[in-house]
């Protein structure tokens, strides 16, 4: 079982919906949770930390779910600009900064 | 600030050359490492530092050697090529060992024929 799992996708979406998608992760233990984004060819750029309580920066809304060990990512009201891969990432704890990447999800806006 | 820089964006080698791979960053940073994405794999971590001096390996660390003599660059030596080392080859930095965000250059295009 990979330690952090995504839908690869790709989700098709028209402009203006709602998404989300789900990262499940196996280490108990893991420390930190976050959401890079990924442009086609590009490096991956952090989009935003996730908190247990729920945190939010503008059109995203990342969740987290310690006892079901799940993570999520909404984005609402899609943009074109927001058609990337979006990478789930988890810190183990004590593992300094030694991130595990899911593979990513693929988003699609259309108009 | 250029942020993370590497060289060469593409390279194509045949089995058995070596080269190196050109990481640097002018953030001052103390931690940085190398990532491989492959299709299907997500990124994997290959070595890190945690300041000048120090190396340690990561995930998947055979074939590969890296020195780090100064905070700026951080090398990735490959001995001997294959071609199960074709892949896209990220650097990455962070202030500390333990800060949240880590910042990658724009990647190195490894094609091993």
């Amino acid at each position: 079982r990979k330690e952090v799992e995504q839908d690869p996708g790709p989700f098709n979406v028209p402009e203006g919906a709602t998404v989300a998608f789900n990262c499940t992760y196996s280490n108990s233990a893991s420390q930190s949770f976050f959401w890079y984004r990924q442009d086609c060819r590009k490096e991956p750029k952090l989009l935003m930390s996730v908190y247990s309580s729920g945190n939010e920066d503008g059109r995203f809304t990342a969740q987290l779910n310690r006892a079901s060990q799940y993570i999520s990512l909404l984005i609402r009201d899609s943009k074109l600009s927001d058609s990337a891969t979006y990478l789930c990432v988890v810190k183990p704890t004590g593992g300094g900064n030694k991130l595990t990447f899911g593979t990513g999800t693929q988003l699609k806006v259309e108009l | 600030n250029a942020g993370v820089t590497q060289t060469p964006k593409f390279q194509v080698l045949k089995t058995g050359q070596s080269m190196t791979l050109q990481c640097a960053q002018d953030m001052n940073h103390e931690y940085m490492s190398w990532y491989r994405q492959d299709p299907g794999m997500g990124l994997r971590l290959i070595h890190y530092s945690v300041g000048a001096g120090i190396t340690d390996q990561g995930e998947v660390p055979n074939g590969y050697n890296v020195s780090r003599s100064t905070t700026e660059d951080f090398p990735l030596r490959l001995l001997s090529a294959a071609p199960s080392q074709t892949s896209v080859y990220f650097c990455a930095s962070s202030q500390r060992a333990n800060s949240n965000e880590q910042f990658f250059g724009p990647g190195t295009r490894l094609t091993v024929l």
